[in-house]
């Protein structure tokens, strides 16, 4: 149990186009999901918390309406980056806590991001 | 500002050798600590400690914590090229009186296990 799926995998988008990357929690239902951005040879940095009917809280320096945050169901959460640039370019990973249970955080596959 | 920090940063072994990875931490309102291993694509989870001086097993992996020092180590004994990763600890910390916990992520131990 505990599987986290993560769509699409790898995009590669304009400057200036929105993408979206969806994160479910396939077995199990997610109170909270975690997102991360995780540069080439570095570790997992969080940008956002998201609760399923409610805002995100995201972290400093994150930019809110630029990266969109959406948790309309126990197993779905959304991240948008809208008008994307290079410099968005990265690992996107989402994670997820099973309802009732803390800390313990069971990762998507990640989405690999090229914004030309 | 919750800080974790690991070491080393890198490791080149040989398959049989044993390893030790360290972890030590800064956070206000500590709750876990948690080891992931991470290959090609997202981490996936190795163990979670929150009492001091229990270790945890797993195979050939173990860890324990002391929340004394503030730090926690991961043994791989006889290790096998399939151990090559990046090992992340990561610690667990009430979120301003949240219920759920936010994760502050060390910078991972990337392992090379050589045949």
């Amino acid at each position: 149990g505990a599987v986290v799926s993560q769509h699409p995998s790898r995009v590669i988008c304009k400057s200036g186009t929105s993408v979206k990357i969806e994160c479910r929690s396939l077995d199990f239902q997610a109170t909270t999901m975690f997102w991360y951005r995780q540069f080439p040879k570095q570790s997992l940095m969080l940008m956002a918390t998201s609760n399923e009917g409610s805002k995100a809280t995201y972290e400093q320096g994150v930019e809110k309406d630029k990266f969109l945050i959406n948790h309309a169901s126990l197993t779905l959460s959304t991240l948008t980056v809208t008008s994307a640039h290079p410099e968005d370019s990265s690992f996107y990973i989402c994670s997820a806590t099973r309802t009732g249970v803390k800390d313990t955080q069971y990762f998507g596959p990640g989405t690999r991001l090229t914004v030309l | 500002e919750d800080k974790v920090v690991q070491s080393p940063l890198s490791l080149v072994v040989h398959e049989g050798d044993t390893v030790t990875l360290n972890c030590s931490y800064e956070v206000t309102n500590f709750r876990s600590l948690l080891w992931y291993k991470q290959e090609k694509k997202a981490p996936t989870f190795l163990f979670m400690l929150t009492s001091s001086g229990i270790e945890k097993k797993s195979g050939r992996l173990s860890s324990i914590l002391d929340k004394k020092e503030l730090f926690s180590i991961l043994n791989i004994t006889a290790t096998q090229t399939g151990d090559s990763a990046i090992y992340l600890c990561a610690v667990g910390s009430y979120a301003g009186g949240t219920s759920y916990g936010k994760l502050t992520f060390g910078q991972g131990t990337i392992l090379t296990v050589h045949p």
